[in-house]
């Protein structure tokens, strides 16, 4: 069954800490992978999206994810946290020609002083 | 581009109550979805639009929930009668091609049936 699994639920990181989180995929084929941030009492907003190409991604607010096919993963990276990074970071995957983007439970990130 | 337009941003109703919720997509955006956000499922698609045509109303619980888009612009998911299992942040989201762009959500609705 096509899935997105986020091992982590909560991760907590100092300020200026780099940061890692993982998701995994299993899908028949490589899908569209995505990563979503939520902010409390917010909506998601995309932060950055593989498609095909390069497998280092870059996105906004100094995302970056890499995309690694032998390991079905694509891992949302930041070298430097700040504060106003703590939020819920959804994984998100969608087949080629479907549009039922499944996502992943979430990861809950909290930023320590 | 106001973005993704949903009303109310709250609701609180009582059990047995019609509750409608609303939804404005982005300006030329072909795809509309409707998703549904608890604490035990995460994330879940109700339903979704394409051209104002429902295409794939599968995830929708049970008969009590509906959706329409009567146009290009608006559309609606109704709960009736509601339940206090429906409690959840429902959202709405639009796209102009899925495979491209995907998704932009709006601020999502809560709804809280008492």
């Amino acid at each position: 069954a096509q899935s997105v699994t986020q091992p982590d639920i909560h991760i907590t990181v100092s300020e200026g800490a780099s940061l890692e989180l993982r998701c995994n995929y299993s899908y028949g084929a490589t899908p569209y992978l995505f990563w979503y941030v939520q902010s409390p009492g917010q909506g998601l907003q995309l932060l950055l999206k593989y498609f095909s190409g390069d497998t280092l991604v870059q996105g906004i607010k100094g995302f970056e994810a890499e995309f690694k096919r032998s390991q079905s993963s694509f891992n949302l990276r930041k070298p430097s946290v700040h504060w106003s990074d703590a939020a819920e970071y959804f994984c998100a995957a969608l087949k080629y020609n479907n549009n039922d983007m499944r996502f992943g439970a979430g990861t809950r990130l909290t930023v320590k002083p | 581009d106001a973005g993704v337009i949903q009303s109310p941003r709250h609701e609180v109703t009582e059990m047995g109550q019609e509750v409608t919720l609303r939804c404005k997509p982005i300006s030329g955006h072909d795809y509309l979805f409707w998703y549904r956000q608890t604490m035990m499922r995460g994330l879940e698609l109700l339903i979704y639009f394409n051209n104002n045509v429902p295409i794939d109303d599968s995830g929708m619980p049970e008969d009590r929930f509906s959706a329409k888009m009567p146009n290009a612009s608006f559309s609606t998911l109704k709960i009736q009668p509601s339940e206090p299992r429906d409690s959840a942040v429902y959202f709405c989201a639009s796209s102009l091609r899925p495979n491209d762009y995907g998704y932009t959500f709006g601020s999502g609705t809560r709804l809280t049936v008492v």
